[in-house]
């Protein structure tokens, strides 16, 4: 079957750097997608990775190994606004979207 | 601004009636839209996709009579719960795909809660 695995719940400090794994086992691979969902709202498209490497965007940079099937988010300078889910979804071979159960970011001050 | 927009953001409605949820893409065609329940603290949960001038794909173990779908236009897709539940109450939300990584723009959401 497909799946896709994410830590439910990771705390962080304000300012601090946070890490978000995301590892997948799909039928089929046509890129990875972080969003991030604050609560009682809909998620938002934060980035895109179909090669391996890493993609820098601001504070938020995401990376891709294929070969592995992982992916991780990285938050840098991490502010109280950052709190939410943030969730992992690839695209398989049909571009349909897998969801990850999603990691929920606690920020503290 | 927002790409996707959905009405109504909430509605109350009692067991038995029908509810009926727009999803529009604002400034582009959507031959494409995709429908997703998603209940508290879960994940999002497919339930179906809307093809523009066809049937709707639903996702297995989502009842296609009771969760009605029409996309009758580019930019229009409706979802309609008949003969709602309490078990019904949830978040929906509908995205369309868009942008240069074909990535999913969501719309606000519909909370639904059934008494």
């Amino acid at each position: 079957g497909q799946n896709i695995d994410q830590p439910t719940e990771m705390t962080a400090t304000e300012g601090a750097i946070v890490q978000i794994n995301c590892t997948y086992q799909t039928s089929g691979f046509n890129g990875l997608f972080w969003y991030q969902q604050h609560a009682g709202e809909a998620p938002t498209f934060l980035s895109y990775n179909v090669l391996d490497g890493l993609e820098e965007k601001g504070r938020f940079s995401s990376f891709l190994s294929r070969s592995k099937g992982y992916s991780y988010l990285l938050l840098k300078e991490l502010q109280m606004k950052d709190s939410a889910s943030y969730l992992c979804a690839v695209s398989d071979s049909n571009y349909q979207l897998i969801w990850g159960a999603g990691t929920k970011l606690i920020i503290k001050p | 601004g927002a790409v996707v927009s959905q009405h109504p953001s909430w509605v109350i409605c009692k067991s038995g009636t029908s509810v009926k949820i727009e999803c529009r893409s604002l400034d582009f065609q959507a031959t494409t839209m995709f429908w997703y329940r998603q209940f508290p603290k879960q994940s999002l949960m497919l339930m179906a996709t809307s093809n523009e001038g066809s049937k709707a794909t639903y996702e297995q173990g989502v009842e296609k009579d009771k969760f009605l779908i029409n996309h009758a236009s580019l930019t229009l897709s409706t979802l309609t719960v008949t003969s709602a539940h309490p078990e019904d109450s949830s978040f929906y939300i509908c995205s369309a795909p868009r942008g240069e990584y074909y990535e999913q723009y969501f719309g606000p959401g519909t909370r639904l809660t059934v008494t």
